[in-house]
C-alpha cells in the first residue's frame, strides 16, 4: 500500500529552527511536495523536490533522499505566522498526489 | 489570473438533500482535482480530470458523488442524498501537468455541514 508518515504535532519557539520529517512508501515516485495550511484555509505550495538534496527558498528549505524514502522541511527564524499545518505529499507513478495527514506546528513566543 | 475559485464557500444542508459545488480552475490548467478534507487529516483524493475527461475516481467514493467538467474549464461536484458523514471541506485544485507542472494550486474550499 501507499503510506506517508509525518509527526502529528510539533512545538517550537519564535526565532528558532524546526525540522519536520516525512517518510513515504508509494507506488512510484515523481517528486515530493510540501504545502502549508493555515486553519480553515486551503493548502498553499511551499516546495518541490524530485532529485536528492536540499532545496532552499528563503527561510524554508526542503531535503529529499529517495533511497531512504525520506524528506524534511526546515523552517528557520520562526515567526508566529508560521503556526500552521505542514503537509507532505508524494506524486506517485500515476502522477497523483498521495497526502500525509499533516504536522501541526505550534509556535510559542 | 486570480487563481482557483470555488462556490459556495459554505453550505449547510439537511440530510437527504442534494448539493452541488462549483470550481473554476486557473485558466491555462488542464488538470483539475477534487479532494475532501476533515479536521486533522490531509486531503483525501476524490477524482480528477484532464481537460473534460474524468480519468480517475477514488474507489472509496460512493455512487452518490458525481463530478463533471463539461467543457474542460469549470467543474461541478454533486453529492446526492447527503449524509452527516459527508460534512467536510471540499477542495478543488488545478495544475498544468507536464514535466514541471504537477504542483497543484488550491481553491479556498467549500465547507459542507450536513445537519
Amino acid at each position: 500500500g501507499q503510506n506517508i508518515d509525518q509527526p502529528t504535532e510539533m512545538t517550537a519557539t519564535e526565532g528558532a529552527i524546526v525540522q519536520i520529517n516525512c517518510t513515504y512508501q508509494t507506488s512510484g515516485f515523481n517528486g515530493l511536495f510540501w504545502y502549508q495550511q493555515h486553519a480553515g484555509e486551503a493548502p498553499t505550495f511551499l516546495s518541490y523536490n524530485v532529485l536528492d538534496g536540499l532545496e532552499e527558498k528563503g527561510r524554508f528549505s526542503s531535503f529529499l533522499s529517495r533511497s531512504k524514502g525520506y524528506s524534511y522541511l526546515l523552517l528557520k527564524e520562526l515567526q508566529m505566522k508560521d503556526s500552521a499545518s505542514y503537509l507532505c505529499a508524494v506524486c506517485d507513478s500515476n502522477y497523483q498526489l498521495i497526502w500525509g495527514a499533516g504536522t501541526k506546528l505550534i509556535i510559542k513566543p | 489570473d486570480t487563481g482557483v475559485s470555488q462556490d459556495p464557500r459554505h453550505k449547510i444542508t439537511k440530510r437527504g438533500q442534494n448539493v452541488t459545488f462549483r470550481c473554476d480552475p486557473i485558466s491555462e490548467h488542464n488538470r483539475l482535482y477534487w479532494y475532501r478534507q476533515t479536521l486533522g487529516q490531509g486531503p483525501e483524493f476524490l477524482t480528477y480530470f484532464q481537460n473534460e475527461a474524468q480519468l480517475e475516481k477514488s474507489r472509496l467514493l460512493s455512487d452518490r458523488f458525481s463530478a463533471e467538467r463539461p467543457k474542460g474549464s469549470f467543474s461541478t461536484l454533486e453529492i446526492q442524498r447527503t449524509e452527516q458523514g459527508d460534512s467536510a471541506m471540499y477542495l478543488c485544485a488545478s495544475s498544468s501537468g507536464g514535466t514541471s507542472g504537477y504542483e497543484q494550486y488550491f481553491g479556498p474550499g467549500t465547507r459542507l455541514t450536513v445537519t
